[in-house]
């Protein structure tokens, strides 16, 4: 079965910096558009940022536009979303998702990640 | 960019019940509209595809309707392990935006 594992959060200063990865177990990850989504404590799911399968198209978040950055390594299953620039309010669990079922030109979200926990704080 | 209503927030049930949960789009979105199901302190897992496909593995019980700017899941015959939140998602455009949720709580 699939698995997306995600990895690198942690405890981080306002205005600090870290990366997040995530690496899926499966075979065709590089077919797949993959997300970022994001849930502060006690609240809702918020999307975050979107890479096409061959990371040529980038899509984001007003809230995170110029301090977020996604990638992907398709020889290494990876994505990885870049953050800098951190807020209090970006204190959440971070998922990542693929986008394996299409249709119609658009694709919607399949397995979701286990989440890492983003903390920011003085 | 679509704002995703849900509606009720929370709803109150007993377990055998069959309940339907509703979401409306700010605007018109298709079928490009998927359901989530969230249990505490774990990840969303996906239901439900194009408004009304089941992913792979959701049992039957679970079903999707709708299309433009008003959808609906119903979940019959409710056991414990589906009281949790449930979610809908637009992704239609973007930026792709989430319902606020709906929780269900055992009565």
């Amino acid at each position: 079965e699939v698995q997306l594992l995600e990895s690198g959060g942690g405890l981080v200063q306002p205005g600090g910096s870290l990366r997040l990865s995530c690496e899926d177990s499966g075979f065709t990850f590089d077919s797949y558009a993959m997300s970022w989504v994001r849930q502060a404590p006690g609240k809702g799911l918020e999307w975050v940022s979107t890479i096409s399968d061959s990371g040529s198209g980038t899509y984001y978040a007003d809230s995170v536009k110029g301090r977020f950055t996604i990638s992907r390594d398709n020889s290494k299953n990876t994505i990885y979303l870049q953050i800098s620039s951190l807020r209090v309010e970006d204190t959440a669990v971070y998922y990542c998702v693929d986008h394996r079922y299409c249709h119609g030109g658009r694709c919607s979200t399949g397995f979701w990640g286990q989440g890492t926990l983003l903390t920011v704080a003085s | 960019d679509i704002q995703m209503t849900q509606s009720p927030s929370s709803l109150s049930v007993s377990v055998g019940d069959r309940v339907t949960i509703t979401c409306r789009a700010s605007q018109g979105i298709s079928s490009y509209l998927a359901w989530f199901q969230q249990k505490p302190g774990k990840a969303p897992k996906s239901l439900i595809y194009a408004a009304s496909t089941l992913q792979s593995g959701v049992p039957s019980k679970f079903s999707g309707s709708g299309s433009g700017t008003d959808f609906t899941l119903t979940i019959d015959s409710l056991q414990p392990e589906d009281f949790a939140t449930y979610y809908c998602q637009q992704y239609y455009s973007y930026p792709i935006t989430f319902g606020q949720g709906t929780r269900l709580e055992i009565k």
